[in-house]
C-alpha cells in the first residue's frame, strides 16, 4: 500500500524558514517523480514543485521559484521542500504527491494527507 | 503558462442525476498531459482521470472524461451521494502545471 506521510509544518514568522519533509513507502521510491502541491485556507489547488525520480530535474512555481527548494533522498525514501523568506502567501496546506512515472510529464497518483504552514508574526 | 478555467463554478445537482463538467485551457494541452482530481472537504486530492480520459486504479465507469485541444470535459453519468464533491482539472505537460480552480458539485 502507497503511503506518503508529510511532516515539518508549523507556525512561522515572515521572513523565516522551514523545511517540510514527506516519507514515502509502498513503491519503489526512486522510480517515480513526486511533486508538492499546496492549498491555502478555503482555496483551490496551487502546483508548487516537482523532482524527476533521479533528482535530476527539477521545476518550481514562479511563485516560489528562488524561496524554494525541493529534494530527495532516494536511499531514505523521503522527499524534501525547503522553504525560504516565507510570507504570508505561503500560508498552506502542503501535499506531496508522486506521479505516474519517474517523468514528471505525469499525472499525480497519490497523495498523502498534507502539513499545515502558517506565516504569521 | 496555460491557464486552466473551469466551468461551472458550482454545480446544483440531484442524486442519479448526470453532471458535466468543463475544463478550458489558454492554450492547447495534449490530451496525454491533462488529468482530473476529486477533493472531498478536509481530504487530500484524489486522481479520477489521466490522459484525459483514462480512470485510474478504483475509479467507477460513471466517471468519464473527454475532449481534445483547449476543450476537456469530465462527466459523471448519475451521481452517487459520495460524489458531492470539487473537482479540479489539471495539465502537466509544460512548467508550470496548472490546475483549474475547481468546481464543486453540491446537492440540490
Amino acid at each position: 500500500e502507497v503511503q506518503l506521510l508529510e511532516s515539518g509544518g508549523e507556525l512561522v514568522q515572515p521572513g523565516g524558514s522551514l523545511r517540510l519533509s514527506c516519507a514515502a513507502s509502498g513503491f519503489t521510491f526512486s522510480s517515480y517523480a513526486m511533486s508538492w502541491v499546496r492549498q491555502a485556507p478555503g482555496k483551490g489547488l496551487e502546483w508548487v514543485s516537482v523532482i524527476s525520480g533521479s533528482g535530476g530535474s527539477t521545476y518550481y512555481a514562479d511563485s516560489v521559484k528562488g524561496r524554494f527548494t525541493i529534494s530527495r533522498d532516494n536511499s531514505k525514501n523521503t522527499l524534501y521542500l525547503q522553504m525560504n523568506s516565507l510570507t504570508a502567501e505561503d500560508t498552506a496546506v502542503y501535499y506531496c504527491a508522486n506521479h505516474f512515472h519517474t517523468s514528471v510529464y505525469t499525472a499525480l497518483d497519490y497523495w498523502g494527507q498534507g502539513t499545515l504552514v502558517t506565516v504569521s508574526s | 503558462e496555460i491557464v486552466l478555467t473551469q466551468s461551472p463554478g458550482t454545480l446544483s445537482l440531484s442524486p442519479g442525476e448526470r453532471a458535466t463538467l468543463s475544463c478550458r485551457a489558454s492554450q492547447s494541452v495534449s490530451t496525454t498531459y491533462l488529468g482530473w482530481y476529486q477533493q472531498k472537504p478536509g481530504q487530500a486530492p484524489r486522481l479520477l482521470m489521466y490522459g484525459a480520459s483514462s480512470r485510474a486504479t478504483g475509479i467507477p465507469d460513471r466517471f468519464s472524461g473527454s475532449g481534445s485541444g483547449t476543450d476537456f470535459t469530465l462527466t459523471i453519468s448519475r451521481l452517487e451521494p459520495e460524489d458531492f464533491a470539487v473537482y479540479y482539472c489539471q495539465q502537466y505537460g509544460s512548467s508550470p502545471w496548472t490546475f483549474g480552480q475547481g468546481t464543486k458539485v453540491e446537492i440540490k
